[in-house]
């Protein structure tokens, strides 16, 4: 089955910073790749996706790449805010499922 | 996207018992999943909901401690059977291919969040 590997597992910022998050994955059919952003006590929150006809996409301050051959996508977020703390999860499909990385929990210090 | 709703939004239970969770979509949806996630960890793939036939159960999870139904294509329900503190968790349900064009796009509803004395 699909392997997905997500890192770093904590990544803490001063507001205003880049952040870089990046998501490994093993089946080289996957061809979906999304980003959720999950807030304490609430549901997860689709943010940012991509598919596999297209390298990156950017949505103001977020943006996704993907890298098909080294089978890894990436999230970027730049000019950070303290709304932006959160855990991040990967979930690239694989077998009509999305298969959900271990996540990200970002801190943005003010 | 799709307005999703679960019932009850949380619960405390005894063990042995049994509790079904309900998930109701404002649009039909071909596809609908049922997750579970543990305190402070990822999302686990429970089931795929599918209507009109048997849910396909991912590896660890049997259908005689969470059967499901999926009686039309706006509606699921999951049940916890015979339960233990082990099954404490959220349970969130997740649906595909609603209004939106892009049918691999998956939204959640907000949660059931189970605790087992």
């Amino acid at each position: 089955g699909e392997n997905v590997e997500q890192h770093p597992s904590t990544l803490s910022v001063q507001e205003g910073d880049s952040a870089v998050i990046k998501c490994t994955y093993s089946d080289s059919a996957s061809n979906y790749f999304p980003w959720y952003k999950q807030e304490l006590g609430k549901r997860p929150q689709l943010i940012i996706d991509i598919r596999s006809n297209v390298g990156e996409k950017k949505d103001q301050r977020i943006a996704v790449t993907l890298n098909k051959t080294a089978k890894h996508f990436s999230l970027h977020i730049t000019e950070t805010q303290p709304e932006d703390s959160a855990v991040y999860f990967c979930a690239p499909d694989s077998s009509y499922k999305l298969i959900f990385g271990s996540g990200t929990r970002l801190l943005v210090r003010p | 996207s799709a307005v999703i709703s679960q019932k009850p939004s949380r619960d405390i239970c005894q063990r042995g018992t049994s509790l079904t969770i309900q998930c109701q979509v404002d649009s039909q949806v071909t596809m609908m999943f049922w997750y579970r996630q543990q305190p402070g960890q990822s999302l686990t793939l429970i089931a795929t909901a599918n209507q009109g036939s048997e849910a396909t159960y991912e590896s660890g999870f049997v259908i005689d401690k969470f059967p499901i139904s999926r009686p039309n294509l706006t509606f699921s329900t999951l049940t916890v059977s015979n339960m233990s503190p082990e099954d404490s968790s959220i349970y969130l349900c997740s649906v595909e291919g609603g209004r939106e064009a892009n049918t691999d796009t998956q939204y959640f509803g907000p949660g059931t969040r189970l605790t087992v004395l």
